[in-house]
């Protein structure tokens, strides 16, 4: 069974801080994929990245960057130099392709100007 | 292009009422599933169809609960005898398998209230 822990329930940071988000999965799979969804206010999730299981090289995107670590289960996100506009509820998910995603609990990020 | 589409957006009924909730996916997408999202929770799997079929309802709480997909686009979700509990935000998730690799876009939700 594929199982995914994300452990700060919430996240309170100044703006222009750096902020990193936790995610520890668990899957018996050789082949998977991870995701990263952010939920705003207005409930809506919105893909962020995908990264496949065979794929271990971080990824920058603008602010935004992914630490990925097969030997740790971890996919860490990281938020640098935060602003208001990043406080939203982030998931972390898994499938094992064209599979339903599994979602962590979420993680509430309050960024405070 | 137009994203995934959910209506109505909120939908307030009383306990042992019908309601249905439909999902209209990206265009050309294949794969349809919903979810249900409690309040302070992630989203947990319902069903998943591929094309017209069902590919897995192993999601489905019980057997109150349906969904259709009979041509292959638009889909609803049927729940009969409603109870408190139903109350959630109800997602909707198209995608394109390619090269193997799916991503999963999700609609804005129905937001279910049953009172």
């Amino acid at each position: 069974a594929q199982k995914v822990t994300q452990a700060q329930t919430e996240i309170s940071v100044v703006e222009k801080e750096d902020v990193t988000l936790d995610c520890v999965y668990e899957t018996r799979d050789t082949t998977y994929y991870l995701f990263w969804y952010k939920q705003p206010p207005s409930g809506e999730l919105v893909f962020l990245i995908r990264r496949n299981s065979f794929d271990e090289q971080n990824e920058i995107s603008g602010r935004y960057s992914w630490n990925f670590q097969k030997s740790t289960s971890s996919f860490n996100f990281t938020i640098t130099a935060s602003q208001v506009v990043d406080s939203a509820v982030y998931f972390c998910a898994l499938s094992t392709g064209n599979t339903p995603l599994v979602f962590g609990k979420g993680t509430r990020l309050s960024v405070i100007a | 292009g137009a994203g995934v589409s959910q209506t109505p957006s909120n939908k307030v009924t009383e306990k042992g009422k019908y309601v249905e909730l439909r999902c209209d996916p990206i265009s050309g997408h294949t794969a349809l599933y919903w979810y249900r999202q409690s309040l302070g929770q992630g989203p947990e799997f319902l069903i998943y169809f591929q094309g017209t079929g069902a590919a897995d309802d192993s999601g489905l709480p019980n057997d109150r609960f349906f969904a259709v997909r009979p041509e292959g686009s638009v889909s609803t979700l049927k729940i009969q005898r409603t109870e408190r509990g139903d109350s959630a935000v109800y997602l909707c998730a198209s995608s394109l398998v390619v090269g193997g690799q799916e991503t999963q876009y999700f609609g804005p939700g129905t937001r279910l209230l049953v009172l």
